[in-house]
Formats: C-alpha cells, sequence, structure tokens
C-alpha cells in the first residue's frame, strides 16, 4: 500500500483565495482525521469521520473551514477564504477501528503558505 | 478526560548519550499507549506501542514499557545518533473509540 497520499506536498495562496487539500486514505481504513501544526499551537484535531461520516468537527476553527469526504478513498479540506494566520502543515491520518492496537497513518502533509 | 504530558524540550544531547522523554496519562481503564516520532519535514510515523500493563513496545533501539502503576509510559534510548533528531509525541488510545490523544511533542536535537 502506498500510505496515506496527501496533496499538493506545498501550497502558497494569496490572502482571500480558496484553497483545497486532499487526501487518499488507506484502503480499507474505516477512519480519517485531518490534523493541523503550527509552532505555536502544535498539533491539532480538526476534525474525524467515520465510514464517510463527520463524527466531530469541534476542532474546526472557523466557518471558512470545511471538510468532506463524499467516499472511502477521498477527503478535501477546503479553506474559503484564506488568511494568513491559516498558515501551518496539515496532515490527514487514516485508521482500521476494529484492532485497538491500531494506531494512525500519516500522510507527509500539505505545507500551506498564504501570503 | 484523557490527557498525556510530556517533557517539554527541547532536549540536546550529544551523540552516544542515553536518552529519556518521559510521558504521564490520565485515562480510565487501559488505554493502548503509543510513541509517534516526526523527523523533519515529514510526517508522524508510529514508533513503538504497548497494548497492556507491563508490555514493552521497542522499535529501533527504542523502548517503553507500560507501567500502569505510575500510568507512565517513558520513552528510552541508550545511545542516540544524530538520525534520532526528531519531534517525539507519546499518545493514548482508549478501548471505546478511536481517537489518539497525543501530547505536546518533545523536540530532541541530537548533536555529533
Amino acid at each position: 500500500d502506498a500510505g496515506v497520499i496527501q496533496s499538493p506536498r506545498h501550497e502558497v495562496t494569496e490572502m482571500g483565495q480558496e484553497v483545497t487539500l486532499r487526501c487518499k486514505p488507506i484502503s480499507g481504513h474505516d477512519y480519517l482525521f485531518w490534523y493541523r501544526q503550527t509552532m505555536m499551537r502544535g498539533l491539532e484535531l480538526l476534525i474525524y469521520f467515520n465510514n464517510n461520516v463527520p463524527i466531530d468537527d469541534s476542532g474546526m476553527p472557523e466557518d471558512r473551514f470545511s471538510a468532506k469526504m463524499p467516499n472511502a478513498s477521498f477527503s478535501t479540506l477546503k479553506i474559503q477564504p484564506s488568511e494568513p494566520r491559516d498558515s501551518a502543515v496539515y496532515f490527514c491520518a487514516s485508521s482500521l477501528s476494529r484492532v485497538l492496537s491500531y494506531g494512525y497513518t500519516f500522510g507527509s502533509g500539505t505545507r500551506l503558505t498564504v501570503v | 478526560g484523557n490527557s498525556v504530558t510530556q517533557m517539554e524540550g527541547p532536549v540536546t544531547l550529544s551523540e552516544e548519550a542515553f536518552l529519556t522523554i518521559n510521558c504521564t496519562y490520565t485515562a480510565t481503564g487501559y488505554p493502548s499507549l503509543f510513541w509517534y516520532v516526526q523527523y523533519p519535514g515529514e510526517g508522524l510515523q508510529l514508533l513503538l506501542k504497548a497494548t497492556k500493563a507491563d508490555d514493552k513496545g521497542s522499535n529501533k533501539g527504542f523502548e517503553a514499557t507500560y507501567r500502569k502503576e505510575t500510568t507512565s509510559f517513558h520513552l528510552e534510548k541508550g545511545s542516540v545518533q544524530v538520525s534520532d533528531s526528531a519531534v517525539y509525541f507519546c499518545a493514548l488510545k482508549k478501548a471505546a473509540g478511536n481517537k489518539l490523544t497525543f501530547g505536546g511533542g518533545t523536540r530532541v536535537l541530537v548533536k555529533p
């Protein structure tokens, strides 16, 4: 398996523009998580899905952020409009719930810079 | 609620030194415990895990023992290398639900 695949690896955009981050989880995994990492705040859980259904989005910072999972093999995190304070590394992770000892598998992240 | 507390970094040490990163947790029942490592510019990778009391997880020369009596899962390595420079995260997962609770991360810098 290729692991969790995120795209793009790097994104530079201007303030006010829409940004879409993409994630392909590991096939067969039933949970998907979106995290944000910054120096100031560390690793923050934004939202997670179980069987494509959003379970907890309490970590989404503002209404400018939205996430979807239209099928088991694809998820997006969208920021509209983007702001400089959204600059961070965004990680996607997937997991298999039926195995308690199974952790998460993380993607390589998308480094977002909003100028 | 569940929580994980780990020592703040950065931890700076010389090559071949002994490394310990403390991790304690708060949770009811018997969670599974994990250590993740994040190398510069990369995502988090599972380093090792333990699923029950007194279990010892090990990988790449790192070890951690699940201590129920002290609610701890300290990470140790006997002789670090420059390539071990990274951020290390301790985490727990409860039997109910599939959510990992992470500690704040500890940055380790190994100098030649």
